[in-house]
């Protein structure tokens, strides 16, 4: 996984219920990514951060909140706003090492909502 | 129109045969062009990128770009059954610096290779 995780691995939560996956990084990758996986969909973005205490919304925001106090982190919250929440979660990263470009992706969690 | 199309597939070879993935795309504005491999219930792994057009070649893996088709490939030689994974392409308009922006993905092709 190149120094990006992803905890828990395999989630179970009520419908109502807000949860929050988390997403850490030891690259010093700038950028941070979080995009959703459904069969047949390919992956598709949820929020990205470019900056500490910055984020823009991706193509499919709504239901979904973010934040990104530390460079190492950036928290997805999936709340109860959002209507078909079970899903695979993928976190990226992305940055610079020696002028060449670097981007991994995190091991996922798996959210189930019943 | 989506952005970026691939054929889903599934595709199906025989081990050693030649395997060809194609991403076409909408947004003249992507420069840089990435293949990702990615083995069930696992995060994708970058495979190769490529920046602007032209062929890059790793191992049994070869990726061309071609800008003024707005059509890219990635190539498997000698295909494995460990190569057998969802292929995904995705595309970047980032030109540089620290201002990384979006990865616009295709919607993966599943590949099997059998012995």
């Amino acid at each position: 996984d190149g120094g990006i995780t992803q905890s828990p691995k395999y989630l179970f939560r009520k419908e109502g219920q807000n949860v929050t996956l988390s997403c850490e990084q030891n690259l010093n990758h700038d950028a941070m990514y979080w995009y959703r996986q459904d069969p047949g969909q390919g992956l598709r973005l949820i929020y990205y951060s470019q900056i500490v205490n910055d984020f823009q919304k991706g193509d499919i925001a709504e239901g979904y909140s973010v934040s990104r106090e530390k460079k190492e982190s950036f928290p997805l919250t999936v709340t109860s706003a959002q209507k078909n929440p079970t899903a695979f979660y993928l976190c990226a990263s992305i940055g610079n090492r020696d002028g060449k470009y670097e981007q991994y992706f995190g091991p996922g969690t798996r959210l189930t909502v019943t | 129109q989506k952005e970026v199309e691939q054929d889903p597939g599934p595709l199906s070879v025989p081990e050693g045969a030649i395997v060809s993935l194609n991403c076409t795309y909408s947004n003249s504005a992507f420069q840089y062009f990435m293949w990702y491999r990615q083995y069930s219930r696992k995060g994708p792994e970058l495979l190769m990128y490529t920046y602007s057009s032209g062929n890059k070649e790793d191992g049994r893996f070869t990726a061309q770009v071609d800008k003024s088709s707005k059509y890219i490939s990635l190539f498997i030689r000698d295909s494995q059954p460990s190569d057998s994974a969802t292929y995904l392409c995705a595309m970047s308009a980032y030109a540089g610096g620290t201002s990384y922006g979006k990865l616009t993905f295709g919607q993966g092709t599943i590949l099997t290779v059998h012995p």
